[in-house]
């Protein structure tokens, strides 16, 4: 069974300032994906930025990146000049049987 | 484009009652998922479809409830009876290649 551990359950940052989420997983899959969902207090979850593990390359989405090191099964998200915007529960996520979910980290962004 | 469409936004019911949640999916999307989301357990699993079909059920918590997909653009997930350990936020969502998920808003139900 696939499972994902993020090991902060919060963390808190500067407005302007840079911050990395840390998730790893566990799968057996040769081939699958990975992704970063947001949560805003709104509730809905939104896509943040989705990377395939064949693909060496890091995924950036303008001041969102990741760092995925296929061999440690890990897969960070960097979230650059950060805004206040940025604040909500960040899920990791990766795919198997089904898309599983990490159980969040709380990002607070303080001015 | 429209998003994926859920019904009622927030429900507030009676243990033993019957409860529906509704969902639209992203036309084109031939997969749909529902996820119910606790503190506790955070985001689970319930049931997925793949052309109206259902592929998995195993994350059904018990026989209390069911989905159906008659049509390529709606669902529903029904509980009945209700009990107050079923109070979380229940999530649909829709793919067009099973892993990159499009959520709406949920739908919070709180069964008192």
């Amino acid at each position: 069974a696939q499972t994902v551990t993020q090991s902060q359950p919060e963390m808190s940052v500067q407005e302007a300032e840079t911050v990395t989420l840390s998730c790893t997983y566990d799968t057996s899959e040769s081939d699958y994906y990975l992704f970063w969902y947001k949560q805003p207090p709104s509730r809905q979850m939104i896509l943040v930025i989705r990377q395939e593990a064949y693909k060496q390359q890091n995924a950036t989405e303008n001041r969102f990146s990741v760092n995925f090191q296929k061999a440690a099964k890990s897969f960070s998200l960097k979230i650059s000049d950060s805004q206040l915007g940025d604040a909500a529960m960040y899920f990791c996520a990766c795919s198997g049987y089904a898309l599983n979910f990490g159980k969040g980290t709380s990002l607070l962004v303080t001015p | 484009d429209a998003g994926v469409i859920q019904s009622p936004r927030h429900e507030v019911t009676e243990m033993g009652q019957e409860v529906t949640l509704r969902c639209k999916p992203i036309s084109g999307h031939d997969y749909l998922f529902w996820y119910r989301q606790t503190m506790m357990r955070g985001l689970e699993l319930l049931i997925y479809f793949n052309n109206n079909v259902p592929i998995d059920d195993s994350g059904m918590p018990e026989d209390r409830f069911s989905a159906k997909m008659p049509n390529a653009s709606f669902s529903t997930l029904k509980i009945q009876p209700s009990e107050p350990r079923d109070s979380a936020v229940y999530f649909c969502a829709s793919s067009f290649d099973r892993w990159e998920l499009f959520f709406g808003e949920g739908s919070r139900l709180t069964v008192l």
